[in-house]
């Protein structure tokens, strides 16, 4: 039972280049959700999916895509990267929204050049 | 939305409780209280929820008055291990931006 899956760990982009970001979830959750941490701060939410086939925005979604591919899959796409999107990123899952509790991969760390 | 406020940062030593305190006076009815603990290069993880009174687990304790206006999270006996991030958080059902601020550093020194 791997919980959370992200891909990739790593990345390095020069601004203006493009990439997805990979999610998968194996426990069987409705409600997927995507953050970034900046240093020394708390998680902003960029996008979340309550459940398949919804999306919505979360507080910063400018620059930002997401696809809810399935019930397991929510890929995170950045069109043209800037470096203000260095950050790392995290994908997380609960049962359903609110109350449930959240699990986290263990993020991807995003550095644009 | 209800915000939370707690302190940026604690230092205990090591065998000694830990009580971190997060105030949220605008916590609506059918919130509840939920903590969670972020270690470096990791995601956070979730610790406790409470909707009043106690909450005890394997990890922690959630103490939460009747006003509900604000919780304590207590970790018992801390250790290395346990120097982290923790995040106190107020969630309504059916909500989906859970607001994660930026939390208690607690730093367990030997």
């Amino acid at each position: 039972n791997a919980g959370v899956t992200q891909t990739p760990k790593f990345q390095v982009l020069k601004t203006g280049q493009s990439m997805t970001l990979q999610c998968a979830q194996d426990m069987n959750h409705n409600s997927m959700y995507w953050y970034r941490q900046d240093p020394g701060m708390g998680l902003r939410l960029i996008y979340y999916s309550a459940s398949e086939g919804t999306t919505d925005k979360g507080e910063v979604p400018n620059g930002y895509n997401v696809s809810r591919l399935n019930k397991r899959e929510f890929s995170l796409r950045l069109e043209s990267a800037a470096p203000s999107q260095t950050s790392v990123y995290f994908c997380a899952s609960s049962a359903d929204r609110g109350g449930s509790p959240l699990h986290f991969g263990n993020g991807t760390r995003l550095t644009v050049t | 939305l209800a915000k939370t406020t707690q302190p940026i940062s604690m230092d205990s030593y090591e065998g000694q409780e830990v009580n971190i305190t997060c105030s949220h006076n605008n916590i609506a009815t059918n919130d509840y209280i939920t903590w969670y603990q972020q270690f470096p290069s990791q995601g956070p993880r979730f610790i406790i929820q409470g909707y009043k009174t106690k909450v005890t687990n394997e990890v922690a304790s959630l103490f939460i008055p009747a006003d509900r206006k604000s919780s304590t999270l207590s970790l018992p006996r801390v250790s290395l291990s346990d120097t982290a991030v923790y995040y106190c958080l107020v969630v309504g059902a059916g909500a989906n931006n859970l607001f994660f601020g930026t939390g208690t550093r607690l730093t367990v020194i030997p």
